[in-house]
């Protein structure tokens, strides 16, 4: 199955400041990777993915860029505000989209 | 709202009752999910649907869990006899096809 691993566990950065987390996958199969953002007491929300037919997407301030050789990609917040405080999950699929395996997490905390 | 939606938010029960969930997934959304998250860890996968048929479940799920969804739209999650590692949130996510997941705010549970 997939295996998904993410760093740093947590991240603390000053307003306006850039936030970058990194997630590596095990399956190379895998061919669609989304990033979600979770608030204290909510489920999860989507913000951005990407597909591995592009190496790059960007929405805004955020980005994500993905390494298909290596089998990492990567969520890059520009311009941090203190909304961005959360917890950030990378995904891979599983079983051909199946299910998703998350990552553990980054604890995102931007200092205004 | 038409997101995904759980009930209740919030159960706490004592060890070796029976709880049930429920979710609703967004109305055109043919698949459902249920996921597991504990404290710091990302969302576990445990099983999902795709219409009325459960296709695919962990071996997180123990024979205590089942998870049923009659009609095809809403699905109940019911655990039996109630241990204090079951303590967790409860998620739900719902797709159309292999499109991205959404997920609702979760059940909270904690077993006393």
């Amino acid at each position: 199955g997939e295996n998904v691993e993410q760093h740093p566990s947590t991240l603390s950065v000053q307003e306006g400041d850039s936030a970058v987390i990194k997630c590596t996958y095990s399956d190379s199969a895998s061919n669609y990777f989304p990033w979600y953002k979770q608030e204290l007491g909510k489920g999860p929300q989507l913000i951005i993915d990407i597909r591995s037919n592009v190496g790059e997407k960007k929405d805004q301030r955020i980005a994500v860029t993905l390494n298909k050789t290596a089998k990492h990609f990567s969520l890059h917040i520009t311009e941090t505000q203190p909304e961005d405080s959360a917890v950030y999950f990378c995904a891979a699929p599983s079983g051909g989209y199946q299910k998703v395996t998350f990552g553990t997490g980054t604890k995102l905390q931007v200092i205004p | 709202d038409t997101g995904v939606s759980q009930d209740p938010r919030h159960k706490i029960t004592k060890r070796g009752q029976n709880v049930t969930f429920r979710c609703d997934p967004i109305s055109e959304h043919n698949r459902l999910y249920w996921y597991r998250q504990t404290l710091g860890q990302g969302p576990e996968f445990l099983t999902y649907f795709q219409n009325e048929a459960q296709l695919e479940k962990s071996r997180l799920l123990s024979d205590r869990f089942s998870a049923e969804r009659p009609k095809g739209s809403f699905s109940t999650l019911e655990i039996q006899r109630t241990e204090q590692g079951d303590s967790a949130m409860y998620l739900c996510a719902s797709s159309f096809g292999t499109a991205e997941q959404f997920f609702g705010p979760g059940t909270r549970l904690t077993v006393l």
